[in-house]
C-alpha cells in the first residue's frame, strides 16, 4: 500500500529550541493532517492542510502543505516539556478512497528541560 | 463533554478467546473507524463503517470483526483466529470537510495476551 515517509524517527532536544519535522511521499495528496499523541492516550488533530504551499498555524505550531503536493512540514517553535509525543503526518492521496487516511511512522519527540 | 469514548483501557485476552472492545461517540459522525497500533509503528485501518449497517474491510482485517447497528456504537470483536493481538487499538470517527474526512480518536485500549 501507499506510505508516508516520515523524518526523522526522533528528536532529542532541550527546552526552548525548534524543532522541524517532514512527511513525503511518492504520491500526490490533497489533504494533510498532523496529530500528536501522549503515551498511552490516542492521537490529538493539531493542523489540517487542503491545498498546496498552505501555511497554517496553531500557537507554537506551524505546517505546510509543500509545493509538489507529496510533502509537509510542521515546525515548533520554541519548545516546552508538554510537547513530548509521538507526531503523526496523516493525508488523502489524490485519486484514493477519501475515507481511508494513510499515517507515517511518526516521530518521537523529547524535550529536556 | 462530546467525544469518543473507548472502553475498557486495558483488556487481557486468554488463549483461544474472543474478546470486544467497546467504541462510543456522540458526535453525530456517521464514520468510525478502528486502527490498530503497534510499537514505533504507524497507525493500520482494520475495519471502518460510513454508515449504519454499513462496514468495509482496512488492510488488516483478518481475525477481527465489527458490528454497526447504531450510529454512536461501533464495537470491535478480536477473535482467536487473530494470532498476534497484542496492540494498542484506537477507534476513530470522522466528519467531512470539503472533499475529506478530518479524524478525530479515543484514547485507545491496550489488549495484551495471557
Amino acid at each position: 500500500g501507499q506510505q508516508l515517509n516520515q523524518s526523522p524517527q526522533s528528536m532529542f532536544i532541550q527546552e526552548g529550541e525548534d524543532v522541524s519535522m517532514n512527511c513525503t511521499s511518492s504520491s500526490i495528496f490533497n489533504t494533510w493532517l498532523w496529530y500528536k499523541q501522549d503515551p498511552g492516550e490516542g492521537p490529538v488533530l493539531l493542523i489540517a492542510l487542503y491545498k498546496a504551499g498552505e501555511l497554517t498555524s496553531n500557537g507554537r505550531l506551524t505546517a505546510q502543505f509543500g509545493i509538489t503536493r507529496k510533502d509537509s512540514f510542521l515546525n515548533i517553535s520554541a519548545s516546552i516539556p508538554s510537547d513530548v509525543g509521538i507526531y503523526f503526518c496523516a493525508g488523502y492521496p489524490r485519486g484514493g478512497a477519501t475515507n481511508k487516511l494513510i499515517f507515517g511512522t511518526g516521530t518521537l519527540l523529547a524535550v529536556q528541560p | 463533554d462530546g467525544g469518543i469514548t473507548q472502553s475498557p483501557k486495558y483488556l487481557f485476552r486468554k488463549e483461544g478467546q474472543n474478546v470486544t472492545l467497546s467504541c462510543e461517540q456522540n458526535l453525530n459522525h456517521d464514520a468510525m473507524y478502528w486502527y490498530r497500533q503497534d510499537p514505533g509503528q504507524g497507525l493500520r485501518l482494520i475495519y471502518y463503517s460510513q454508515i449504519v449497517n454499513d462496514f468495509q474491510k482496512g488492510d488488516i482485517a483478518e481475525g477481527y470483526s465489527v458490528s454497526r447497528e447504531k450510529k454512536e456504537s461501533f464495537p470491535l470483536t478480536v477473535t482467536s483466529a487473530q494470532k498476534n493481538p497484542t496492540a494498542f487499538y484506537l477507534c476513530a470517527s470522522s466528519i467531512r470537510q470539503g472533499a475529506s474526512e478530518k479524524l478525530f480518536f479515543g484514547s485507545g485500549t491496550q489488549l495484551s495476551v495471557l
